[in-house]
């Protein structure tokens, strides 16, 4: 079983729409949740860290954690063109020791 | 803001050469990671580099494979060594923790694409 499982896509959405973006982790000790993107040929990018229950905003970047259910989302509001990547899930027990799953591609057709 | 540059940016190499990677952050950090990116595949860790001693391998991968160096708190290096085909992969070095970076979130450095034929 991966420890943190992402479906690799490719997910299509037009421009505007709300496009989301899930992530399920085995590792119930987690603590820490990160959300990468990643454009082609780039190195990954933080968007968002997440370390509590529930939402947190950022611009038009919603992560959402549920450490019961051991599931993290993240939720782009108003998706362009340029949000076309992959988006990389990342968890960490601490200690800086992360795992990353294997990504999710996003394409926002305009 | 902090930057962390990595060179080189690629390079082609023949089969049973080596290649060393520097990975140079401009402040400080408490942490420097290696990781490698296969083609179409998500990030694996190869090692934590620790200043003054030895780096922490993960499983997989060995000192004699894949050498390490951390001589102070900004710099640090990969060799990839005896490459083979296999080895062909974006290499990614990671920084967290020091006065400019968070001590639970890595940052990564713009990666070097490595090429053997």
């Amino acid at each position: 079983q991966k420890e943190v499982e992402q479906n690799s896509g490719p997910l299509s959405v037009p421009e505007g729409a709300i496009a989301s973006l899930n992530c399920t982790y085995s590792d119930r000790v987690s603590q820490s949740f990160f959300w990468y993107r990643q454009y082609s040929g780039k190195s990954p990018e933080l968007i968002m860290s997440i370390y509590s229950n529930g939402d947190k905003e950022d611009g038009r970047f919603t992560a959402q954690l549920n450490k019961a259910s051991q599931y993290v989302s993240l939720l782009i509001r108003d998706s362009q063109p340029s949000d076309s990547a992959t988006y990389l899930c990342a968890v960490s027990p601490g200690y800086q020791k992360v795992t990353f799953g294997t990504g999710t591609k996003l394409q926002v057709i305009p | 803001s902090a930057v962390i540059s990595q060179k080189p940016s690629r390079d082609i190499c023949q089969r049973g050469t080596s290649l060393t990677i520097q990975c140079q952050v401009d402040s400080q950090v408490t942490m420097m990671f290696w990781y490698r990116q296969q083609p179409g595949q998500s990030l694996t860790l190869i090692a934590t580099a620790n200043q003054g001693s030895e780096a922490t391998y993960e499983s997989g991968f060995v000192i004699d494979k894949f050498p390490i160096s951390r001589p102070n708190l900004t710099f640090s290096t990969l060799t990839v060594s005896n490459m083979s085909p296999e080895d062909s992969s974006i290499y990614l070095c990671s920084v967290a923790g020091g006065a400019s970076w968070s001590q639970e979130t890595q940052y990564f450095g713009p990666g070097t694409r490595l090429l053997v034929l």
